[in-house]
């Protein structure tokens, strides 16, 4: 069964530094890999998605690396801002076109003015 | 855009008690779900549909139900509240199932069964 942990479950940093926030997965065949940001009191925002056969993507300041053989997938947040204090989860679909997306408990971050 | 819609956003249930989350999209989505997450949990699939009449269970789908009659409705019936359905509960929507396209969710509906 495909588990999906997070580490660290909350983490502070002072506004101006670069973060990496990490996701694992115990099950390597998987078809995609998303990042998404929530909230408080809202619903999910995907961020970035890696299909299986890619090994990172950009959109701005983030960029979400993929190694599937180890099962690790990070997220890096360049010069990080007030503004990107939110909780960060991770999602893996399965390798066998599985409805389910399995969802890691998330990262809460805040950035420090 | 709406986007995905969630009614209502709060709600206090007694034991017993039954209610309909309500969910509708206006992306013209083929694939919708409904998620619970619990505190310092991921989210958990409890039903999901990739057309009108067509649905399926999820990981964790007793004590809830589904329809989905029209391509943009989807909602969950929860029968004999008990307190473990205490959740919030996120309904959610993508085209082609999401395998190389996003999900997009609603705001969610905060439940508490007392």
């Amino acid at each position: 069964k495909q588990e999906v942990t997070q580490i660290p479950a909350a983490l502070s940093v002072p506004e101006g530094e670069n973060l990496v926030l990490n996701c694992s997965f115990t099950d390597s065949a998987i078809y995609n890999l998303q990042w998404f940001r929530q909230d408080p009191g809202k619903g999910l925002t995907s961020l970035l998605l890696i299909q299986s056969s890619q090994r990172e993507q950009t959109s701005g300041r983030l960029n979400a690396s993929l190694d599937k053989s180890s099962g690790r997938s990070t997220l890096y947040i360049a010069a990080s801002q007030p503004g990107d204090s939110a909780t960060y989860l991770c999602a893996v679909r399965p390798g066998d076109y599985g409805q389910n997306f399995v969802f890691g408990p998330g990262t809460r971050l805040s950035v420090l003015p | 855009n709406a986007g995905v819609t969630q009614t209502p956003k709060f709600r206090i249930l007694k034991i017993g008690q039954s209610m309909t989350l309500q969910c509708t999209q206006d992306m013209n989505h083929n694939y919708m779900y409904w998620y619970r997450q619990d505190p310092g949990m991921g989210l958990k699939l409890i039903y999901y549909s990739v057309g009108a009449g067509i649905t399926d269970k999820g990981e964790v789908p007793n004590g809830y139900n589904v329809s989905r009659s029209t391509t943009e409705d989807f909602p969950l019936r929860l029968e004999l509240a008990a307190p473990s359905q205490t959740s919030v509960y996120f309904c959610a929507s993508s085209y082609t199932g999401g395998r190389g396209n996003t999900i997009y969710f609603g705001e969610g509906s905060w439940l508490t069964v007392v």
